[in-house]
This record gives structure tokens, sequence and C-alpha cells, in this order.
């Protein structure tokens, strides 16, 4: 049973273009979430979304930052017109419906933004 | 908020030494998870507290939780290199959602040989 899949691994962009992540559950999982870890921090919530729906986005920042999860496919975190201070590791998490169950983590994406 | 405060932030030590990690948080919460990361790696679950009292043993980690000091510890018996990691504590809200999770900002342990 593969584990949380993130691609890309490590990503490139220059400032003002935008940077698509992709996040796969493992399987039987149906609930996201997105965190970012800037440097020498801890991780910081940004997004808890169900198939097709956002159920929490308090963590995202206002403009720019989207996310969604299809109904088929997996989760993609849009970040439109990168600025230097996107640059961090994005990890995705999931876990399965229910009460109080585990969140396992992704390898994460590590943006840098030039 | 929930403002979640690991110390030491950096910890550097001698094989065969113990020592301790300490997680403070601010408001009341209903589950406590430790976390390993490796360099370039995600994180991996070491344990998950969800009561006052609890401790969980694995290997040379212990980990416990006082819910009424709002504090946990990781302690490390006779470290090993292996152990080498950062390690994050993290709390969901009690009463909040538990997907909702607050980091600390990790201790980058660092074991010698």
């Amino acid at each position: 049973n593969a584990g949380v899949m993130q691609n890309p691994r490590h990503l490139v962009r220059r400032r003002g273009q935008e940077a698509r992540l992709r996040c796969s559950p493992m399987k039987g999982h149906s609930h996201v979430y997105w965190y970012r870890q800037l440097p020498e921090e801890g991780l910081k919530f940004m997004v808890y979304l169900q198939k097709e729906n956002i159920i929490d986005e308090s963590g995202m920042p206002k403009e720019r930052f989207s996310a969604e999860f299809p109904k088929e496919g997996p989760s993609i975190l849009r970040i439109q017109q990168v600025v230097r201070g996107d640059s961090a590791a994005y990890f995705c998490a999931s876990s399965r419906e229910g009460l109080n169950t585990e969140a396992f983590f992704g390898q994460g994406t590590r943006l840098t933004v030039v | 908020e929930l403002k979640v405060e690991q110390n030491p932030l950096f910890l550097s030590m001698q094989e065969g030494k113990n020592y301790t990690i300490y997680c403070n948080y601010s408001t009341t919460s209903d589950r406590l998870y430790w976390y390993r990361q490796d360099p370039g790696k995600s994180l991996e679950s070491l344990f998950v507290l969800l009561s006052n009292g609890a401790v969980k043993q694995e290997g040379r980690l212990m980990a416990s939780l006082d819910t009424k000091a709002r504090l946990s510890t990781l302690h490390i018996t006779a470290a090993v290199h292996d152990l080498s990691a950062t390690y994050f504590c993290a709390v969901a809200e009690s009463g909040g959602s538990n997907y909702k999770l607050t980091f600390g900002k990790g201790t980058l342990l660092t074991v010698n040989p």
C-alpha cells in the first residue's frame, strides 16, 4: 500500500510564474490536508479538503493560493504569481473518514522561487 | 490562538547519554503528537498521546503527557547516532478538529559518537 504521494519533489519557479503541487492520498483515504514548512520552522496548517469540498481553508493566504480535491485525481495546491516568500516545503497529509483518525504525511514538495 | 513551544531547539549529545525534549502548549488539547523528520524527508509519526498521564515508549524514546501542566516530554535514553533527526511535537486543540495541528519549531538532535 503506497503512502501519500506528492509530486514533484522539487520545483523551481521564477517570480511571477505559477506553481502546481500534487498530492495523491493513501488508498482508502478521503481527507487531505496541506501544510507549509518555512525554513527552520514547524509546519503550519493551510487547508483541509474532502473530495470536491474545501472544509477549512483558514490557514491559506488570502490571495494567489488555491486548493482543490476533485472527485477523480490528486489534490492540487496552486500558487499563482509566486514570490520569493513562497519558497518552502509543502506537505500533504491524508486520513480516513471518521473522528480521531491519524493523518499520514507525504514526502513534501520543496518549492524554490528564483 | 494555540501556541506550541519546544525546547531546546538544538541539541547535541554524545552517544550513550540521556536527554529530554520539552513541549509546552498554551490551551487545552485533545491530543498531542511527536514526529521525527530526517533531512529532506517526510514526517514519521512516533507517538500519539491522548490523555493526562499517558506514557508511551518505543525503543530508546519515551513520551509523556501532563495535560494539567500543558507539557509533554520526549525522553531519549542512551542515545545512538541513528536518532539524529529533527523532532516535532504537534497539538490538536481541544474541541477543535483533529486535523488542524499546531506544530512546534522542532528540535534538531545531533548524536555524536
